[in-house]
C-alpha cells in the first residue's frame, strides 16, 4: 500500500485552519492509520492513532478523519508550534507517506 | 513514564556492519512491541523492522535482508544490525515503541542517532 500526502506545503499564518491530506492506494481498515508531528530537529511524535483518535496530551486542535482511501488531519487553528512536518502512516507494511510541511506564511 | 535511548558509532564504513542499540527504561518491554526507523537527511521516513518481545523480527523487504533486530528483555534493550553498508544507509536512526493491539502505533520514540557511512 502505498501513502500519498497532499500538499507537500502548507503556507500559513497562526491562527489558520490546517487541511493535510494522505491518500491510500488500497482500501485498509481505519484503526491501521496513524498520523505523526515532527518538530526540526525533533523525533517523531504520535499525534492520532486509529485514523481519528488523538495520542495522550495532544490538544483536542488536532483532529482526524476519514472517507473512503482518503484520510484527513486537520488543525483548527494552528499555534507556533504546530509549524512542522506531518506524516501518516499506516500498519499493514507499516508505510509512511512522504510528509506535508506545515510553514510560517 | 517510558523513555528510550539509542546508542550507535556515528561513523562507520563502507561494507561494514551498523549495530545500534535502543536501551528502554522506566517500564518494561513485555506486552510491546519495538521498531527501528530511520530518516536519511532531509527526507522522510523509512521503516526497518520490528520485534515482539518473545523475538519474533519482521523486516520491510526493500532492505534486501540486511537487517537483524534482537531482543534482551531481560536486559531492556533492543538492537538493530544492518549489513553491506553503503552511503544510502546514512541516517538518523530511531527506535520506537509499538503498541500492538486493536489499533497499532508508535506511541515512544528515541531522539535518535546519526549514522554517517563514508571512508
Amino acid at each position: 500500500i502505498v501513502l500519498t500526502q497532499s500538499p507537500g506545503t502548507l503556507s500559513l499564518s497562526p491562527g489558520e485552519r490546517a487541511t493535510l491530506f494522505c491518500r491510500a492506494s488500497e482500501s485498509f481498515s481505519s484503526r491501521f492509520l496513524n498520523w505523526y508531528q515532527q518538530r526540526p530537529g525533533q523525533a517523531p511524535r504520535l499525534l492520532i492513532y486509529g485514523a481519528s483518535t488523538r495520542a495522550s496530551g495532544i490538544p483536542d486542535r488536532f483532529s482526524g478523519s476519514w472517507f473512503g482511501t482518503e484520510f484527513t488531519l486537520t488543525i483548527s487553528r494552528v499555534e507556533p508550534e504546530d509549524f512542522a512536518v506531518y506524516f501518516c502512516q499506516q500498519y499493514s507494511g507499516w508505510a509512511f507517506g512522504q510528509g506535508t510541511r506545515v510553514e510560517v506564511k | 513514564q517510558v523513555h528510550l535511548q539509542e546508542s550507535g558509532p556515528g561513523l562507520v564504513k563502507p561494507s561494514q556492519t551498523l549495530s545500534i542499540s535502543c536501551t528502554v527504561s522506566g517500564g518494561s518491554m513485555s506486552s510491546f512491541y519495538w521498531s527501528w526507523i530511520r530518516q536519511p537527511p532531509g527526507k522522510g521516513l523509512e521503516w526497518i523492522g520490528y520485534i515482539s518481545y518473545t523475538g519474533t523480527a519482521t523486516y520491510n523487504p526493500s532492505l534486501n535482508s540486511r537487517a537483524t533486530i534482537s531482543v534482551d528483555t531481560s536486559k531492556n534493550v533492543f538492537s538493530l544490525e544492518l549489513d553491506s553498508l553503503t552511503a544510502a544507509d546514512t541516517a538518523v536512526y530511531y527506535c520506537a515503541r509499538v503498541n500492538w493491539g486493536s489499533y497499532n502505533y508508535m506511541d515512544v520514540w528515541g531522539k535518535g542517532t546519526t549514522v554517517t557511512v563514508s571512508s
